[in-house]
């Protein structure tokens, strides 16, 4: 089957660094994903990787190990407005561009 | 400017009537999708489509209905069948299908509608 798992919920005080972890078993694997979502709004995109290893971009930074089925998101100097959901998401082989999401990781940035 | 917007951002509507739920692009996208979030659970596909004219079932496609006439365009319609039909529902877009690189493969999503039956 198709399983993603991600923590329910975090929480980090501003300045400080998280880390959000993911991790996957599917049946395939093209690729992974992952989208910051402001309650009530639309995901927006922060990361891809296909190869092991970490992308960095700016105070985001995404990592991904294919051999354990892992990936991380690292947030660097947190601020209120990182306060958010992070979704998880695999690309799956075959035709089409499907994407496999978790439940996403919800966010609390206190003071 | 470019993207992707949805209307109405909230739709309310009785128990057994069909809704139609609005998505535009003006990405120059080839490939379009529809999603449904729930609390606790990840976005689930709908309906996808390559190319106009053409669709394809997605996940959870049973009670829903798409059209491609225009690729700008791709419409959902949430039909009486739909049993559950109250959720957040995200359209999404990107520049192809299975291009196996980042810059076509990336879904850019819509505001999103909020659909209540009640």
């Amino acid at each position: 089957g198709q399983n993603i798992d991600q923590p329910t919920e975090m929480t980090a005080t501003e300045g400080a660094i998280v880390q959000i972890n993911c991790t996957y078993q599917t049946s395939g694997f093209n690729g992974l994903f992952w989208y910051q979502q402001h309650a009530g709004e639309a995901p927006t995109f922060l990361s891809y990787n296909v190869l092991d290893g970490l992308e960095e971009k700016g105070r985001f930074s995404s990592f991904l190990s294919r051999s354990k089925g892992y990936s991380y998101l690292l947030l660097k100097e947190l601020q209120m407005k990182d306060s958010a959901s992070y979704l998880c998401a695999v690309r799956d082989v075959g035709g089409y561009n499907k994407l496999i999401f978790g439940a996403g990781t919800r966010l609390a940035v206190h003071p | 400017d470019g993207g992707i917007t949805q209307s109405p951002k909230y739709l309310f509507r009785k128990e057994g009537q069909n809704v139609t739920l609005s998505c535009e692009q003006n990405l120059n996208h080839d490939a379009m999708y529809w999603y449904r979030q729930d609390p606790g659970q990840g976005l689930r596909l709908i309906y996808y489509s390559q190319i106009v004219n053409d669709f394809q079932k997605g996940d959870i496609a049973e009670g829903y209905s798409v059209s491609r006439e225009k690729k700008e365009s791709f419409p959902l319609t949430v039909t009486s069948a739909q049993k559950n039909p109250t959720a957040f529902y995200l359209c999404a877009s990107s520049l192809r299908q299975g291009g196996l690189t980042p810059s076509t493969d990336t879904q850019y999503f819509g505001p999103g509608t909020r659909l209540t039956v009640l």
